[in-house]
């Protein structure tokens, strides 16, 4: 257990359909990283929170967009969904300093 | 920008056996930091070894060891006694130690399977 928590486990919407990813760090950690994993593109970086603040910027489109609440938890925001936009998205905390503790990660399902 | 890559897509080992997966990397930085992960069917990505770039001596946990060659921007997972366990995919990634947040960079991933 990473001790990064991930919900729901699984999501299955429709094209054109808007929905959220919620992401609670481990206890203390004040970063959360979003990545997508699709068979296509990979595992890729979408977007860094530190206390807060967007710090980083990855290939995130524009119809995502993210944010960190003063507890720290993060919610991925994902809009007039695609098709393609079918994928595993993880969140992952870490404290400063190297190494990454992933989430169990949300399989998003577009139908 | 940073670049890795994983040139074997597939690997397969027999159990109790040595496999060696490869990574290289592409960096015009000097330090950075370089990690193996290990995705199960489960999908989660647990972190199996680090390395420093400053660090000239190989990470080692148990098993599993690495082969850091810096100026070859080389980063090779060695996993002994292999275990039916092991079976998994494996994800090289790199960190910068100054830029970009500290973001991940992956490479496309090795899937190694365990035979008995």
């Amino acid at each position: 257990d990473s001790g990064v928590t991930q919900t729901p486990k699984h999501l299955i919407t429709a094209t054109g359909q808007r929905v959220t990813l919620r992401c609670s760090p481990r206890s203390g950690d004040l970063s959360v990283y979003w990545y997508q994993q699709s068979l296509d593109q990979g595992l890729q970086f979408l977007i860094q929170y530190y206390n807060g603040e967007e710090r980083a910027k990855g290939n995130i489109l524009e119809r995502f967009s993210a944010q960190q609440f003063p507890d720290l938890h993060s919610e991925l925001n994902l809009s007039s969904l695609e098709l393609g936009d079918s994928a595993l998205y993880f969140c992952a905390s870490s404290l400063p300093g190297p190494g990454k503790f992933f989430g169990p990660g949300t399989r998003l399902t577009v139908l | 920008a940073q670049t890795v890559t994983q040139s074997q897509p597939e690997m397969s080992v027999q159990e109790a056996e040595t496999v060696t997966l490869s990574c290289t990397y592409d960096t015009s930085e000097s330090d950075y930091y370089l990690f193996w992960y290990k995705q199960p069917p489960s999908r989660q990505m647990i972190l199996v070894i680090r390395q420093e770039a400053y660090k000239q001596q190989n990470a080692t946990e148990n098993r599993f060891s690495v082969n850091f060659q810096k100026a070859a921007k080389s980063f090779s997972l060695k996993i002994s006694d292999s275990q039916l366990g092991d079976a998994a995919m494996y994800f090289c990634a790199y960190r910068s130690e100054y830029n970009q947040g500290g973001k991940l960079i992956f490479g496309q991933g090795t899937e190694l399977s365990v035979k008995p």
